[in-house]
């Protein structure tokens, strides 16, 4: 299994806070990418990026952030959590090489109430 | 938007083939057909992909159409534990990288 970790795998918080999702990766891999899950729609990506201090918006970024500061960890932000927000949310990483595949880590169950 | 055409569920019996399609008529020249799968809200899985020849791989086989405006995932023996969505999508690939757009696939059940 691809190295991938995203934490914390749980979240209840409150609307209004700010919160933090970490993912970590141990492959070098230069693509990371942030999707949520929700019911009826399918995985929707938020931001990605392709380098460090790289990003870009994906379909569904609003009141989302995303920093990388280094190869490794991607963060995802949502400065005040609303209960829209409420998601299952993944990460994913790529080499970008033409034609490989994306490997997605086991997600981050949160609940904004 | 997804560019791809699922049904939204199939039943397949255990230890039978499974046939998955997937229509993709604007598909063009430069892009792939993917195949993922998610089971039971765990992160999607990477099953396999092709351009326009078959592929195999110890997962599955990929058949895409001569004209490649569809395909088929094929599970040779299916098994309870292949129950899941699986994602069809195509994605252009060139020398940087761009993000694989889900739409909302179909959902397989295996059963016994």
């Amino acid at each position: 299994d691809a190295g991938i970790t995203q934490s914390p795998r749980h979240k209840v918080t409150e609307t209004g806070t700010p919160v933090t999702l970490r993912c970590h990766q141990t492959e070098n891999h230069r693509y990371m990418y942030w999707y949520r899950q929700d019911p009826g729609h399918g995985l929707r990506l938020i931001h990605y990026s392709y380098g460090v201090k790289d990003t870009d918006k994906g379909e569904v970024s609003d009141g989302y952030s995303v920093s990388r500061s280094k190869t490794e960890d991607f963060l995802l932000t949502l400065e005040s959590a609303t209960s829209s927000q409420t998601s299952v949310y993944f990460c994913a990483i790529s080499d970008g090489q033409g034609g490989t595949e994306a490997f997605f880590g086991q997600g981050t169950r949160l609940t904004v109430v | 938007d997804a560019k791809t055409t699922q049904p939204t569920s199939m039943d397949c019996a255990e230890g039978r083939a499974a046939n998955l399609p997937c229509n993709h008529s604007t598909i063009s020249g430069n892009e792939y057909v993917y195949w993922y799968r998610q089971i039971h809200s765990q992160g999607p899985q990477y099953i396999i992909h092709g351009l326009k020849n078959n592929e195999t791989n110890e997962m599955a086989s990929l058949i895409i159409t001569e004209d490649r405006k569809s395909s088929t995932l094929i599970l040779p023996h299916a098994t309870l534990r292949d129950t899941a969505v699986y994602y069809c999508i195509v994605r252009v690939v060139r020398s940087g990288n761009t993000p694989l757009v889900f739409g909302k696939g179909t959902r397989l059940s295996v059963i016994a």
